[in-house]
C-alpha cells in the first residue's frame, strides 16, 4: 500500500497483560522503524529493521520488548508484562533507503496503549 | 545524530509566512536536515529535507546557513490547517532523533 498501517488504532491492556502491535510498511521499502511518544512532544527511537533483519536496536528495553518483520507479515512490537509508564502512542515508519540517510522516513498514525 | 534546538512556540497570522528556525550547531558533514510537522496526535507527516543547499517543494522552502549550523521552515502562505508541532531533525544514522520541536499555531 501507500501508507504505513498500523493496527489496532487503540489497545487498552490491564498491567501486567500482554500487548502487540502491528504496522505494515509501504509495499517497497526496506527498512522499519518503531517510536514510542510518551508526553505530547517527546519522541523515543526504539528499534529498527532492514527487511527482516534488526538494522538498530539501541533503544529498546530489552527485559519486555520485542519486535519482529518476517516476510510477508506486518511487522510486529511486543510488550510483555505492560507496566503503567507503557502507556503511550506507539508509531513505525517505513522507509526504501535508510543507508543513504536521503531518505525521508513515512509514519503511520500510531497505535495508542493505555495500560491500567 | 546532532542534537537541534528549536523555539517551543511561534504564533503566525493566517496567510503570512511562517518562518521557523533551527539550531543545529554540532551538525556533521554527512547529516541531513529534515523537517516533519505533528498535527494533533496523527503521526509525523515529511515536509521537506536538505544537506547543503537550499530546498523548496510543494509545501515549504528550506533555508541553510552556509556553515550549516542554522536552518528555517519556510511557509510561504501559512493557513490554520498548518498549526502544528514542528520538529527539526539532523540525521546520519538511520534512526532520526526528534527534539521537543516548535508548536506553531496559525491565527485568523
Amino acid at each position: 500500500g501507500e501508507e504505513v498501517a498500523q493496527t489496532p488504532k487503540h489497545l487498552v491492556r490491564g498491567e501486567g497483560q500482554k500487548a502487540k502491535l502491528y504496522c505494515a510498511p509501504i509495499k517497497g521499502h526496506s527498512y522499519v522503524f518503531w517510536y514510542q511518544q510518551v508526553l505530547k512532544n517527546e519522541f523515543k527511537f526504539l528499534i529498527s529493521f532492514q527487511n527482516e533483519n534488526v538494522f538498530d536496536e539501541t533503544g529498546m528495553p530489552k527485559e519486555r520488548f520485542s519486535a519482529k518483520c518476517l516476510p510477508n507479515s506486518p511487522c510486529s512490537l511486543e510488550i510483555q508484562a505492560t507496566k503503567l509508564e507503557d502507556s503511550a502512542v506507539y508509531f513505525c515508519a517505513s522507509s526504501p533507503l535508510s543507508g543513504t540517510y536521503n531518505s525521508p522516513l513515512h509514519f503511520g498514525n500510531g497505535t495508542r496503549l493505555t495500560v491500567t | 545524530d546532532a542534537k537541534t534546538t528549536q523555539p517551543p512556540s511561534m504564533d503566525c497570522a493566517e496567510g503570512r509566512a511562517a518562518n521557523l528556525p533551527c539550531n543545529h550547531s554540532t551538525i556533521s558533514g554527512n547529516e541531513y536536515v529534515y523537517w516533519y510537522r505533528q498535527i494533533h496526535s496523527q503521526g509525523p507527516q515529511y515536509i521537506i529535507h536538505g544537506l547543503k543547499n537550499n530546498e523548496t517543494n510543494e509545501m515549504a522552502s528550506l533555508i541553510i546557513t552556509e556553515d550549516r549550523k542554522s536552518s528555517t521552515l519556510i511557509l510561504p502562505h501559512a493557513t490554520l490547517r498548518d498549526t502544528a508541532v514542528y520538529y527539526c531533525i539532523v540525521r546520519a544514522t538511520g534512526k532520526s532523533t526528534f527534539g521537543d520541536g516548535t508548536t506553531l499555531t496559525v491565527k485568523p
